[in-house]
């Protein structure tokens, strides 16, 4: 147990919907990233989050947003949902704003798109 | 893009030593050298990281060559439990650089009975 915890674990939606990933860091931990884990692309670094603010932001697409809250969850919105959008969504947290150690990963949420 | 190369699968016999080679020619003086695995579908775990010098853990030895431009991830007595993705990742630590990973294909290791 990563201590990093997702939720929901599988999440069944139509196309054109928007849906909420939520993701509780690992007590301490100020930095959330979120990553999307699709079949052919891999791992893909989406966005980073510290201490409420944005820090960093990789190839996420405008249909989708995040944020981070005071209690430092993040949730990450998905909207106008297309089929190829269906993929493992990855949260991880680490303590500080540059990690300079591991970052803990959740177990994921499994979003498909039908 | 990733800046390593890993072989795309390996096979390993169970109770011996796994050997995981990583390259990765373009590093820079300030990059650090991780490695994750992810478990068939599960969420990525760190296993150890280094700079230069080799290092240990509970887990694995990494071994970084002298000019730095490869590694080679060791796990002294391979399991089943051990079937996983294998990820080399060079980064930058400290303040002025961004802390995500950047994750390639890895290598798809099969510990075999």
């Amino acid at each position: 147990d990563s201590g990093v915890t997702q939720t929901p674990k599988h999440l069944i939606t139509a196309t054109g919907q928007r849906v909420t990933l939520r993701c509780s860091p690992r007590s301490g931990d100020l930095s959330v990233y979120w990553y999307q884990q699709s079949l052919d692309q891999g791992l893909q670094f989406l966005i980073q989050y510290y201490n409420g603010e944005e820090r960093a932001k990789g190839n996420i697409l405008e249909r989708f947003s995040a944020q981070q809250f005071p209690d430092l969850h993040s949730e990450l919105n998905l909207s106008s949902l297309e089929l190829g959008d269906s993929a493992l969504y990855f949260c991880a947290s680490s303590r500080y704003r540059v990690p300079n150690t591991e970052a803990f990963f959740g177990q994921g949420t499994r979003l498909t798109v039908v | 893009d990733a800046k390593t190369t890993q072989p795309p699968s390996m096979d390993c016999a169970e109770g011996r030593a796994a050997n995981l080679p990583c390259n990765h020619s373009t590093i820079s003086g300030n990059e650090y050298v991780y490695w994750y695995r992810q478990i068939h579908s599960q969420g990525p775990q760190y296993i150890i990281h280094g700079l230069k010098n080799n290092e240990t853990n509970e887990m694995a030895s990494l071994i970084i060559t002298e000019d730095r431009k490869s590694s080679t991830l060791i796990l002294p007595h391979a399991t089943l439990r051990d079937t996983a993705v294998y990820y080399c990742i060079v980064r930058v630590n400290g303040e002025g650089s961004q802390g995500n990973l950047i994750f390639g294909k890895g290598t798809k290791l099969s510990v075999k009975p």
